[in-house]
């Protein structure tokens, strides 16, 4: 199957502080989400970005789906940002979103 | 409107019994999926439904695993016999219809004993 990786896998920022998430995948994707897991657990989509370049507020991604890459950027980083942060991609005739292993993001004040 | 409804948030079985976790999808979705998070990893998929139909359930384990996700009421995953192995986070998501954007419960917390 496809294989998802992130990197950073851990980043430690100073409250203010910009950041890009990366995000590459073995194969050509149909669709490509990034998720938020807040440190209660709670899995929030920031975004569905199967190709190009989408913003909402401090955050924005852009996926390169010819060379197989995604990019979070998170702007002006807050505290309440802290959390680990999951690409997925649904490639070929899968039928479900394959999870890459997050990377885990502090935001120190 | 509500999210993605799961129950109960926490719960607690000893080894031998079974675990039922319910899930209510968004209105106006009619595909669900469940995930597992073991401690510190990331999400694994578990099982693919639509109303009434398994349409993939290539990462349930053979045994003690089912799902279902009847025409009325939420959709159950199902484990019998827990395990100490079984004890992790199970996430439910819904989508509006497949290869659609995926929103997720809360999540249950199952612990055994």
């Amino acid at each position: 199957g496809i294989q998802v990786e992130q990197s950073p896998p851990d980043l430690i920022l100073q409250e203010g502080a910009n950041s890009t998430l990366r995000c590459n995948f073995s194969d050509s994707v149909n669709n490509l989400q990034w998720f938020h897991q807040n440190p209660w657990g709670q899995l929030i989509n920031l975004f569905y970005i199967p190709s190009g370049t989408k913003q909402n507020g401090r955050l924005s991604a852009t996926t390169v789906a010819t060379e197989r890459y995604s990019l979070l950027y998170i702007s002006s980083s807050q505290t309440t940002d802290s959390g680990v942060y999951f690409c997925a991609v649904l490639s070929g005739s899968a039928r479900q979103l394959t999870f890459g292993s997050g990377t885990q993001l502090t935001v120190l004040p | 409107n509500a999210g993605v409804m799961q129950n109960p948030r926490h719960l607690v079985r000893r080894r031998g019994q079974e675990a039922r976790l319910r899930c209510s999808p968004m209105k106006g979705h009619s595909h669900v999926y469940w995930y597992r998070q073991l401690p510190e990893e990331g999400l694994k998929f578990m099982v693919y439904l639509q109303k009434e139909n398994i349409i993939d359930e290539s990462g349930m384990p053979k045994e003690r695993f089912s799902a279902e996700f009847p025409k009325e009421g939420p959709s159950i995953l199902r484990i019998q016999q827990v395990v100490r192995g079984d004890s992790a986070a199970y996430f439910c998501a819904s989508s509006p219809g497949p290869s659609e954007k995926l929103f997720f419960g809360s999540g249950t917390q199952l612990s055994v004993l």
